[in-house]
């Protein structure tokens, strides 16, 4: 069965600082790999997308990392701020009869405070 | 820069109720989804619709469940007979050529 687990389930950080949020999955076989940004009550917004050939991708203070053969990703956040509180979605794809089938971690609730 | 708008943004009716969720994705997006999330859960896959039909469902999507692109701009998800465990944030997404699917605000769905 296809699984996204996501580590930690919360995790609380001073402004400024930075944090690393993980992602495990058995998802198969892989298509990509996307990290989301959820604020509370709205849609998910995409930060990064990876394909199995690709180890890292950044996008401004986010960068994601890929390692395809534990099956593993981290989202890195740099230089928090205070707009960074949200839940952070791994979300993995897998291709199945040439349609992709998707699923969804259950997010890292990411709380900046000053 | 566009997205994808979703309506109503609020949603209450009564169990056994028919519901149609709306959606306009981005105009030259060919590729459409909806997912649901309930209150405190993770994001759960509905349906992806292209080229006019369903290309792939999940279990949740049973019989009460159906799309429809009634139009060139609209992509609507219809529940039929409301329960109450479909109180829910539903998500419409879309996607154009590239692999990054686009996600509307959601309509937040409360069965009484």
């Amino acid at each position: 069965k296809n699984q996204v687990e996501q580590s930690p389930q919360s995790l609380i950080i001073l402004e400024g600082k930075n944090c690393t949020l993980q992602c495990n999955y058995t998802v198969s076989p892989f298509s990509n790999l996307r990290w989301y940004k959820q604020d509370t009550g709205r849609g998910p917004v995409s930060l990064t997308i990876m394909t199995f050939s690709e180890n890292t991708k950044s996008n401004g203070r986010y960068t994601a990392t890929l390692d395809a053969d534990t099956k593993q990703s981290s989202l890195h956040i740099t230089a928090s701020q205070l707009s960074d509180s949200a839940s952070y979605i791994c979300v993995v794809s897998a291709n199945s009869g040439g349609y992709q089938k998707v699923t969804f971690g259950t997010g890292t609730k990411l709380q900046v405070i000053p | 820069e566009p997205e994808v708008t979703q309506t109503p943004s609020h949603q209450v009716t009564q169990m056994g109720q028919e519901v149609i969720l709306r959606c306009v994705p981005i105009s030259n997006h060919l590729y459409f989804y909806w997912y649901r999330q309930i209150l405190g859960q993770k994001v759960e896959f509905l349906v992806s619709f292209y080229n006019n039909e369903i290309s792939e469902k999940s279990e949740i999507f049973d019989d009460q469940f159906s799309v429809e692109r009634p139009d060139g701009s609209n992509f609507t998800l219809k529940i039929r007979s409301t329960k109450l465990e479909d109180s829910a944030m539903y998500f419409c997404a879309s996607k154009g050529p590239g692999e990054t699917q686009y996600f509307g605000p959601g309509t937040r769905l409360l069965v009484l």
